[in-house]
């Protein structure tokens, strides 16, 4: 069974850094892509960043290109997001997704979330 | 405001058959798979139909998507209490270079 938790959610001041975590079982980790999804308080859903399974190829949305960094470790199963500079707008659940490729492909299994609140 | 657009709002009563419409343009659902994503209230988002038309194991086949052009749409024929939830479009998205979703539509079954 796929299971994806996430981690590393909380309270934030506005400028700050957070460094999500999310720990993956019950599928061949490197095979998969994987994603970021978040959706704010009462709203729709974002996607974020992805990373393909070997972790060679990265994509951004443009409201956290240049702040956020999208990383993987193959050897822990584990998908990370460094997010630096953060910002009131990025308050949000944030949802860990996998591909169903290799490459950043649609999401068919999503952890439970981890809210991250960006406030003074 | 999102890439994709839906209706804010869809509602039936049980039994009833309602249809959830998603509009993109040539760079997304016209040249891209659409997906579906329930998101149950409380819940994380749950894969509902891939590649435009196909679904999951486990999904019922009272769910049906269908595409044509730039847009896309989901029907639910059938309807239950235990569809009421969120429903949201997804596609890639060839000159963001990332995926776009729809705003979500919430349905309600009265």
């Amino acid at each position: 069974e796929v299971q994806l938790v996430e981690s590393g959610g909380g309270l934030v001041q506005p400028g700050g850094s957070l460094r999500l975590s999310c720990a993956a079982s019950g599928f061949t980790f490197s095979s998969f892509g994987l994603s970021w999804v978040r959706q704010a308080p009462g709203k729709g859903l974002e996607w974020v960043s992805g990373i393909g399974g070997s972790g060679g190829s990265t994509y951004y949305a443009d409201s956290v290109k240049g702040r956020f960094t999208i990383s993987r470790d193959n050897s822990k199963n584990t998908l990370y997001l460094q997010m630096n500079s953060l910002r009131a707008e990025d308050t949000a659940v944030y949802y860990c997704a996998k591909c169903s490729t290799a490459m950043v492909s649609n999401f068919d299994h999503w952890g439970q979330g981890t809210l991250v609140t960006v406030s003074s | 405001q999102s890439v994709l657009t839906q209706p804010p709002s869809a509602s039936g009563t049980p039994g009833q058959r309602v249809t959830i419409s998603c509009s993109g343009s040539s760079s997304n659902i016209g040249t891209n798979y659409v997906y579906w994503y329930q998101q149950l209230p409380g819940t994380a988002p749950k894969l509902l139909i891939y590649r435009d038309n196909q679904r999951p194991s486990g999904v019922p086949d009272r769910f049906s998507g269908s595409k044509s052009g730039t847009s896309a749409s989901l029907a639910i024929s059938g309807l239950r209490s235990e569809d009421e939830a969120d429903y949201y479009c997804a596609a890639w998205d060839d000159s963001l270079s990332g995926w776009v979703f729809g705003g979500g539509t919430k349905l309600t079954v009265l």
